[in-house]
């Protein structure tokens, strides 16, 4: 019974370039969870998808950000163009059904290096 | 304002001792749930605990304890006989019924430091 997965795990991209950060849920799990961890920092909620939907994105940047999890296959967290400020740990967290208060299963995290 | 505040940033202790690691939350929901999670230097999350705001009861698990204090808005974690394994950066987190479905809200972290 594998957790959650996700790839890569270390990420290495040049200013002005995109990154591609995936996420698998765990098996059963159809509510997915992106955070962004900054150096030093606690974690910060980013967006919340259900399969083809996005239910919440308020904490996403405006601009370069977008997600998706579509039908099949993992879910995506993109980076256009990115910037050094960019650079962090990215979370993906899975649960199996609705509610606020399930335990999120969190994956291993893709860290982000922006040269 | 929902908010999770860790006050200790950092903690250093010697195998053995006890450690409390201390969270306060703010939030005006009567129905929320906390959280906390421990990250290893290897990064990952583990999950460690989840309360409900309507089960006060202070809960064991082998060498950890948690202290739930709805009058001074504390969820307090305590590590009993530590050692060297138990170091790592330690979250508390809360999710409350009027925000977001799915928005955990973090406190920054306390980073505890086991010695031998």
């Amino acid at each position: 019974n594998a957790g959650v997965m996700q790839n890569p795990r270390h990420l290495v991209r040049r200013r002005g370039q995109e990154a591609r950060l995936r996420c698998s849920p765990m098996k059963g799990h159809s509510h997915v969870y992106w955070y962004r961890q900054l150096p030093e920092e606690g974690l910060k909620f980013m967006v919340y998808l259900q399969k083809e939907n996005i239910i919440d994105e308020s904490g996403m940047p405006k601009e370069r950000f977008s997600a998706e999890f579509p039908k099949e296959g993992p879910s995506i967290l993109r980076i256009q163009q990115v910037v050094r400020g960019d650079s962090a740990a990215y979370f993906c967290a899975s649960s199996p059904d609705r509610g606020s208060y399930n335990e999120q299963f969190f994956g291993p995290g893709t860290r982000l290096t922006v040269l | 304002a929902q908010k999770v505040t860790q006050a200790q940033t950092e903690i250093s202790v010697v195998e053995k001792e006890d450690v409390t690691l201390d969270c306060v939350y703010e939030t005006r929901d009567t129905t929320y749930y906390l959280f906390w999670y421990k990250q290893p230097p290897s990064g990952e999350l583990v999950f460690l605990i989840r309360r409900n705001s309507f089960d006060e009861q202070n809960e064991i698990s082998g060498r950890y304890s948690w202290n739930f204090q709805k009058s001074t808005s504390s969820f307090n974690f305590t590590i009993t006989a530590s050692q060297v394994v138990d170091s790592a950066v330690y979250f508390c987190a809360l999710i409350f019924y009027g925000g977001s479905q799915g928005n955990l809200i973090f406190g920054k972290g306390t980073k505890l430091s086991v010695k031998p």
